[in-house]
């Protein structure tokens, strides 16, 4: 079936460090690819997204790139702050199934 | 409201009582989601609403989990007969229906069953 695989947390970085958050999927067809968000106390919030391969989707200093041949859409940060501690979901949907298929989460703590 | 609407937003009910979860869409969005988030796992797809096609219940976990959605807008997610590994917060989640879909969720109900 169609599944996400995302890196398991927690992962605690200082202020200013690089981030990255390996994402890997499977899927019949050709699905859209999503990062969600979900900030202490919040409810999950879109970041980006990408609808075909080598789109490159980007918000708030953060991109990820739809890597077809590797079935992957990692989500990388340059210089991470406090504020973007948070749990950070990948997900993909299949455009006849509208569906999101969810990893389980990267809990990511910046530390000042 | 601007956003998915969820209430109530924090439910303590005994083990055996029915509970009902309510979410408000974002007007005009004719895809209604119930997805469970439990505590230290993903999220897990609950039901699906489009229109008025009949719903995807393929995510039910149990015969004791049941939605209905009124007039294609409020829904509301019913649990017969709570235990205690119904604990986990629902989300409740809206879209249009398009290629590259964009889903926006609501804050969610956390359900404690004691």
């Amino acid at each position: 079936g169609d599944s996400v695989t995302q890196m398991e947390g927690p992962v605690t970085l200082s202020e200013e460090a690089f981030l990255t958050i390996n994402c890997t999927y499977t899927a019949t067809g050709y699905p859209s690819l999503f990062w969600y968000v979900q900030y202490p106390g919040e409810g999950l919030q879109l970041l980006l997204k990408a609808t075909k391969a080598d789109d490159k989707g980007s918000n708030k200093g953060f991109e990820a790139t739809y890597r077809k041949e590797t079935t992957s859409f990692h989500l990388e940060k340059g210089s991470v702050q406090v504020s973007d501690s948070a749990v950070y979901f990948c997900a993909l949907s299949l455009y006849n199934d509208y569906k999101l298929s969810f990893g389980a989460g990267t809990t990511v703590t910046v530390r000042a | 409201g601007a956003g998915v609407s969820q209430s109530p937003s924090n439910k303590v009910t005994e083990k055996g009582k029915d509970v009902e979860l309510r979410c408000d869409p974002i007007s005009g969005h004719t895809a209604l989601y119930w997805y469970r988030q439990s505590l230290g796992q993903g999220l897990e797809f609950l039901i699906y609403f489009q229109g008025n096609s009949a719903p995807d219940k393929s995510g039910l976990p149990s015969d004791r989990f049941s939605a209905e959605r009124t007039g294609g807008s409020v829904s509301t997610l019913t649990i017969q007969r709570t235990q205690q590994e119904d604990s986990a917060v629902y989300l409740c989640a809206s879209s249009i229906p398009s290629s590259g879909n964009t889903i926006y969720f609501g804050e969610g109900s956390w359900l404690t069953v004691v």
